[in-house]
């Protein structure tokens, strides 16, 4: 079975330092990998995607995640967190024909002043 | 362009009573998506469609079913609600990898 997990429920960062968000994988296969955001009351936005190629990826505002397929993980960074980054975020990984995705639980960001 | 849209966006339920809701998009998507939203649990899908005519079974079908008789709009129905249904259903179309999210519709059943 294909299941993703964000051992952290909740992240508190202060503004202007760097905020990791973690997330872990296990498919039976070659794992394609997302990250998407959710506002208050909003539908989920793409942040970035792993597909093939470079581990590291870049994204929407400023995010970037990285790719380690001996450690299942595919964790989302960025440099300078802002309080307007407070949201939810969701990881989640399809396999070859992108029919099914699988979300983690979601890990809720604070990014205090 | 309103990308994808929901019908309605909140709904209030008797147990038993049935409902249908409506995913529409104007994006031209062949892949359109039917999940559920529960605290803790992420989402979890209840049912896919890779092109007009289709219908697939996610990992939560049961209690649901869908139409896409049309490639712009995929319903979701409730035959039955039960109180484990209450949730927010989220709907998504694709054409590329990115998923794009409806906004939601807010679904109680008392």
């Amino acid at each position: 079975a294909q299941s993703v997990a964000q051992p952290e429920d909740q992240v508190n960062v202060a503004e202007g330092n760097p905020l990791t968000v973690k997330c872990t994988y296990s498919v039976s296969g070659n794992p394609y990998l997302f990250w998407y955001v959710q506002y208050p009351n909003r539908g989920l936005q793409f942040l970035l995607k792993y597909i093939t190629g470079d581990n590291l990826v870049k994204g929407s505002y400023g995010f970037e995640a990285e790719f380690n397929k001996s450690q299942t993980s595919f964790h989302l960074k960025k440099p300078s967190a802002l309080v307007s980054d407070s949201a939810l975020y969701f990881c989640a990984v399809s396999l070859y024909n992108f029919n099914k995705f699988y979300f983690g639980s979601g890990t809720k960001l604070n990014v205090k002043p | 362009n309103a990308g994808v849209t929901q019908t309605p966006k909140f709904r209030v339920l008797k147990t038993g009573q049935s409902m249908t809701l409506l995913c529409a998009q104007d994006m031209n998507h062949e892949y359109m998506y039917w999940y559920r939203q529960d605290p803790g649990m992420g989402l979890r899908l209840i049912h896919y469609s890779v092109g007009e005519g289709t219908t697939a079974k996610g990992e939560v079908p049961d209690g649901y079913n869908v139409s896409r008789l049309k490639k712009q709009n995929f319903l979701l129905g409730l035959e039955s609600a039960a109180p484990s249904q209450t949730s927010v259903y989220f709907c998504a179309s694709r054409g590329g990898y990115e998923q794009y999210f409806g906004p939601g519709t807010r679904l109680t059943v008392t």
